[in-house]
């Protein structure tokens, strides 16, 4: 399998723009989840699905944020208007069902706000 | 709720030196317990897993062993290398959440 595919792998925008990143889970798989990784906060969970469906949204920063899963292959991640703070890195995962299944990581798309 | 804690700092080695990253865990059910590692530029990568109690993890000279009595899953390796230089992130999946919850990561640079 080819693995978490996300893109685009960098953004740069200015403020106020809308940026949109997107997320292939892997095929099969019954959850997807988005992260976002700072410095200054490490690792957080933003909003997961499961089998499309969002599950749980509450580490979503604020109104600014969406995110969507139309499909089982497909989702994602959107920020408007965007601000210097957004700036990070961007993670989905995906994994099986099941609590001892492990979470599968995307490479990251890069998000710089200017 | 549950929660992951490891040791505050980087950690700087030579090569060939002994690795030890601890991770203590609160919990209140009977979690599993991860060791992911990003390497420069990358996703998080799972290392080594383990699931009940007494189960040891391994993969690639890295071990942890599942201690319930202590509540930790410290990370080791005998002998490291350049290529280990990475962040070493601990997590725990409670059977009831299908949350990960995520320590705040090691930087380990291992240096010739």
């Amino acid at each position: 399998d080819a693995g978490v595919i996300q893109s685009p792998r960098h953004e740069v925008t200015e403020m106020g723009q809308e940026v949109t990143l997107r997320c292939k889970p892997i095929s099969g798989h019954d959850y997807l989840f988005w992260y976002r990784q700072t410095m200054m906060r490490g690792l957080e969970l933003l909003i997961y699905f499961n089998n499309n469906v969002p599950i749980d949204d509450s580490g979503m920063p604020e109104d600014r944020f969406s995110a969507k899963m139309p499909n089982a292959s497909f989702s994602t991640l959107k920020i408007q208007p965007s601000e210097p703070r957004d700036s990070a890195v961007y993670f989905c995962a995906s994994r099986l069902a099941g609590g001892q299944e492990t979470q599968y990581f995307g490479p990251g798309t890069r998000l710089l706000v200017l | 709720g549950n929660s992951v804690t490891q040791m505050e700092g980087p950690v700087t080695l030579s090569e060939e030196a002994f690795l030890t990253i601890n991770c203590t865990y609160t919990a209140t059910g009977y979690p599993s317990l991860f060791w992911y590692v990003q390497y420069p530029g990358e996703g998080l990568q799972l290392l080594l897993k383990a699931t009940k109690a007494d189960d040891k993890g391994s993969n690639k000279g890295f071990e942890a062993t599942y201690r319930k009595e202590t509540t930790s899953f410290h990370l080791e390796k005998g002998s490291v290398q350049v290529s280990d230089s990475a962040v070493y992130f601990c997590a725990l999946s409670d059977r009831g959440n299908n949350r990960l919850a995520f320590g705040k990561g090691n930087q380990v640079v291992v240096i010739p």
